[in-house]
């Protein structure tokens, strides 16, 4: 049984560029976070998804950042007119459809280069 | 009030030696508590959890304290190893939502 699948695994843009990254989940795994780490800092939650719904997004910044679960294929985090700050490391975790397990799978993690 | 404050920011112990590393939290809604391995370059790993209503939970060299009136609990390794070496998180959490992670503490064991 495959991991949290991200990719890509490293993503260099320049300022002004979008940066669109993707999740596949675990197989079974109806439930997706994506959390950002900045370094030398724990990771900060930014949004929660089910498939083809938002459920919490109060991490995400209010401009810019959009996320999206569809019923077929990958998570998406995309990022509009990236900024220097916006340099990161953005992880997607996954958990089954009970949700009374508390359990999130991390991906290894996408690293965001902006020049 | 969804802060999880961690301490030390690091830590070196020697081969053999107790690491010991404290979170302490304010949300009282908090109901599961996980600790988090990470490697250089790779995503955070669990590597045991509890609950509010046990205070104590052992596996293996790990083992995890939990003090409900304190709102506070640790993370124990016993007979630390080199491959030990990593940055721990400590964690809360409630109703399978967010994660609220604490700052994260670097462990470096000395051979």
């Amino acid at each position: 049984n495959a991991g949290v699948m991200q990719n890509p695994r490293h993503l260099v843009r320049r300022r002004g560029q979008e940066a669109r990254l993707r999740c596949s989940p675990m197989k079974g795994h109806s439930h997706v976070y994506w959390y950002r780490q900045l370094p030398e800092e724990g990771l900060k939650f930014m949004v929660y998804l089910q498939k083809e719904n938002i459920i919490d997004e109060s991490g995400m910044p209010k401009e810019r950042f959009s996320a999206e679960f569809p019923k077929e294929g990958p998570s998406i985090l995309r990022i509009q007119q990236v900024v220097r700050g916006d340099s990161a490391a953005y992880f997607c975790a996954s958990s089954p459809l009970a949700s009374v397990s508390y359990e999130q799978y991390f991906g290894p993690g996408t690293r965001l280069t902006v020049t | 009030q969804q802060q999880v404050k961690q301490s030390p920011q690091s830590l070196i112990v020697q081969k053999g030696g107790i690491s010991i590393i404290n979170c302490a939290y304010e949300n009282t809604a908090f109901d599961y508590f996980p600790w988090y391995q990470q490697f250089p370059g790779k995503g955070p790993a669990l590597l045991i959890a509890i609950r509010p209503d046990v205070s104590e939970k052992k596996e293996g060299r790990f083992t995890i304290s939990f003090n409900k009136s304190a709102k506070q609990f640790s993370l124990h390794i016993m007979d630390s190893q080199p491959g030990d070496s990593a940055t721990y998180f400590c964690a809360a959490t409630s109703s399978a939502s967010k994660i609220i992670f604490g700052s994260g503490t670097r462990l470096s064991i000395r051979p």
